[in-house]
């Protein structure tokens, strides 16, 4: 069990690029999260798959965010056309449906600064 | 809608002091609620999770109660080190995704 990775750890953008991020959960998790957080604030529920299925996503999640979880296993979320409100830290977390009511394990975080 | 407040926002202590972070919610209805540290530009580290049938939960100087029906809960922070300074967040889970207060950011003074 190496935890919850995400890659890369930081990213530095400039306004109206493209960004994409990883994340790759505990290998036996069927449940994947992610979350935003800026400064001085807690972090905010974007969107959670299980298996491959996205079963939610929040109003967060504007058009120019998409996030696939292709085969399951790791997730990436893409961010189109990044605006400088888009720097934050995106946090993935992992789980296990069922067990331990759902315990959620959460990676380093990727940190996101558009200039 | 689930709403989580954790008061104070900031708060200063001396060293050796002995603290309580609080944490309320909504919404009784949890799984469970954990609290994490978070260092300046890091990832969450969990710290205590709770049960929801449970009353409280330690793990060396850190001390975690849970009273549901009331919707609060209080991080009890022993004998403070400056290690210690951190932003300290709470969150609570009813099987989908978790909903955080703002946290409350410590600083331990030497």
């Amino acid at each position: 069990d190496t935890g919850v990775s995400q890659d890369p750890r930081h990213k530095i953008t400039k306004r109206g690029q493209n960004v994409t991020f990883r994340c790759d959960p505990i290998s036996e998790h069927n449940r994947l999260y992610w979350y935003r957080q800026t400064l001085g604030q807690g972090p905010e529920f974007l969107t959670y798959f299980q298996n491959e299925a996205q079963l939610e996503k929040s109003r967060l999640l504007s058009d120019r965010f998409s996030a696939e979880r292709p085969k399951g296993s790791f997730s990436t979320l893409e961010i189109q056309r990044t605006e400088q409100g888009d720097s934050a830290m995106y946090l993935c977390a992992s789980s296990l449906q069922g067990m331990a009511k759902n315990i959620q394990y959460f990676g380093a975080g990727t940190r996101l600064s558009v200039l | 809608k689930q709403e989580v407040t954790q008061i104070p926002a900031a708060l200063s202590v001396p060293e050796g002091e002995n603290l309580v972070l609080n944490c309320s919610f909504t919404d009784s209805a949890i799984y469970n609620l954990q609290w994490f540290r978070q260092d300046p530009g890091k990832g969450l580290t969990s710290l205590l999770l709770i049960q929801s049938s449970q009353r409280e939960q330690t793990s060396g100087r850190l001390n975690a109660s849970l009273d549901k029906s009331s919707g609060r809960s209080t991080l009890y922070i022993a004998a403070s080190q400056p290690g210690d300074s951190a932003t300290y967040l709470c969150a609570v889970n009813r099987n989908t995704p978790l909903v955080f207060g703002k946290g409350t950011r410590l600083s331990v003074i030497a």
